[in-house]
């Protein structure tokens, strides 16, 4: 079965530490990866994707994500963290195969303390 | 470019109502995908269309349905509304719809079944 892990509910931080919020996935084949940020009360932003080539991705607001095939996980990074980073974090998966559908994690909340 | 929008924002319904939901896609875009958020299952794929046609569907009672109009646009319409069918209703447009695509979410409806 096709699925995305994202095993921490909740991740805090300090203003100005890097920050780490961890996604795995489970696909047969190679993936298509990509990270959303949800603020209150909006819809989902895109903020980068993983399709091939270097295995560090940069994308929106300063974030970048790490692809690493070995431990199937791509996790979301960010060398300096803002209170205005607080939001909930989805990690997705589009499978090669499968018709067309977006496969979530369940969201990590990330808390920026200042 | 006017990104996705989703209307309405907010509806309160009774048990056994029906509702309809309307999401209109960037333009330039023929993929409309519709997902389901709440916090206990997260974001479920619920379908999508392309071309005024279902290209697939996820696992969800033939209460939820949904079309897609010649200019993009999608409705779905939920019958015979159950308490649990209080959620955030999410659309997403993309160009193609492929796994390579980009989507982009409009601010959510925001169902409550009362």
């Amino acid at each position: 079965a096709q699925s995305v892990a994202q095993p921490e509910d909740q991740v805090n931080v300090a203003e100005g530490n890097p920050l780490t919020v961890k996604c795995t996935y489970s696909v047969s084949g190679n993936p298509y990866l990509f990270w959303y940020v949800q603020y209150p009360n909006r819809g989902l932003q895109f903020l980068l994707k993983y399709i091939t080539g270097d295995n560090l991705v940069k994308g929106s607001y300063g974030f970048e994500a790490e692809f690493n095939k070995s431990q199937t996980s791509f996790h979301l990074k960010k060398p300096s963290a803002l209170v205005s980073d607080s939001a909930l974090y989805f990690c997705a998966v589009r499978p090669h195969t499968g018709g067309f559908k977006t496969i979530f994690g369940a969201g990590t909340r990330l808390f920026v303390k200042a | 470019k006017a990104g996705v929008t989703q209307t309405p924002r907010y509806l309160i319904k009774t048990r056994g109502q029906q509702v309809t939901l309307s999401c209109s896609p960037i333009s330039g875009h023929r993929s409309v995908s519709w997902y389901q958020q709440t916090p206990g299952q997260g974001l479920q794929f619920l379908f999508e269309y392309f071309s005024e046609t279902q290209r697939n569907k996820g696992n969800f009672p033939g209460r939820f349905s949904g079309r897609q109009f010649s200019n993009s646009r999608s409705e779905m319409n939920v019958s015979t509304l159950e308490l649990g069918d209080s959620a955030l209703y999410l659309c997403a447009s993309s160009l193609w719809g492929g796994p390579l695509d980009t989507q982009y979410f409009g601010p959510g409806t925001r169902l409550t079944v009362l």
